[in-house]
């Protein structure tokens, strides 16, 4: 089945601790990002993959690292978290670019920081 | 600067009926359009699209509709279900932007049985 994983799903977390967030992808899918999606402001886009160590930010990078060591994964790290990335996370992957194609998106991974 | 807009947070129509929701743009350099649906809990998923160099695509109970002079799109449902009740998220793309899609606040449908 074609899909994409995020985990965890859910994880609450205190200010400053380094924490990842994982996400695979089965469908070898060249393009890979992340969004966060908050209350009125939907989804905003923070960092992109268009292939293997090639990154580049989105609209929304403060706070946020990420790396593409392989096709299939693509982990947001968040060195020093603070509250207000408490939000809801989603990783997506699409096969061609330009956003002329679907994105496959994960289920989300809700973040809460105290 | 919020290039796509949905204006409405959310709609509530009767089972049966068409629902319309609404979307529009700002930046006319967007030649690529998407509609996703989103259930709680769960990540969103592509419900249908339409390139600038249509003004309709169809696809089973869903038509996605396009007024470039407008720049203005709206997604019709008809016969609305209970199923449908979801947030739905308007998206863009421009060609060449890095696959970049630019997304609106979405809006909340609601369908009453």
């Amino acid at each position: 089945e074609a899909q994409v994983t995020q985990n965890p799903r859910y994880l609450i977390t205190v200010t400053g601790k380094k924490l990842t967030v994982t996400c695979s992808q089965n469908m070898n899918h060249e393009y890979m990002s992340w969004y966060r999606q908050d209350p009125g402001l939907g989804l905003r886009q923070i960092y992109y993959s268009m292939n293997v160590e090639v990154t580049d930010k989105g609209d929304v990078p403060e706070g946020y690292k990420v790396s593409r060591k392989e096709k299939r994964n693509f982990p947001l790290i968040l060195e020093s978290p603070s509250p207000n990335q408490t939000s809801l996370y989603f990783c997506a992957s699409s096969s061609t670019g330009g956003g002329h194609t679907e994105a496959f998106f994960g289920q989300g991974t809700r973040l809460t920081v105290v | 600067d919020q290039q796509v807009k949905q204006n409405s947070p959310s709609l509530s129509v009767q089972e049966g009926r068409i629902s319309i929701l609404n979307c529009d743009y700002t930046n006319s350099m967007f030649d690529y359009f998407l509609w996703y649906k989103k259930y709680p809990a769960e990540g969103p998923t592509f419900l249908i699209s339409i390139s600038s160099i249509k003004d309709k695509n169809e696809d089973g109970r869903f038509t996605v509709f396009l007024n470039k002079s407008a720049k203005h799109l709206s997604l019709h449902i008809v016969p609305s279900q209970p199923g449908d009740s979801a947030v739905y998220f308007c998206a863009a793309s421009v060609r060449g932007s890095n696959y970049k899609l630019t997304f609106g606040k979405g809006t909340l449908l609601t369908v009453n049985p």
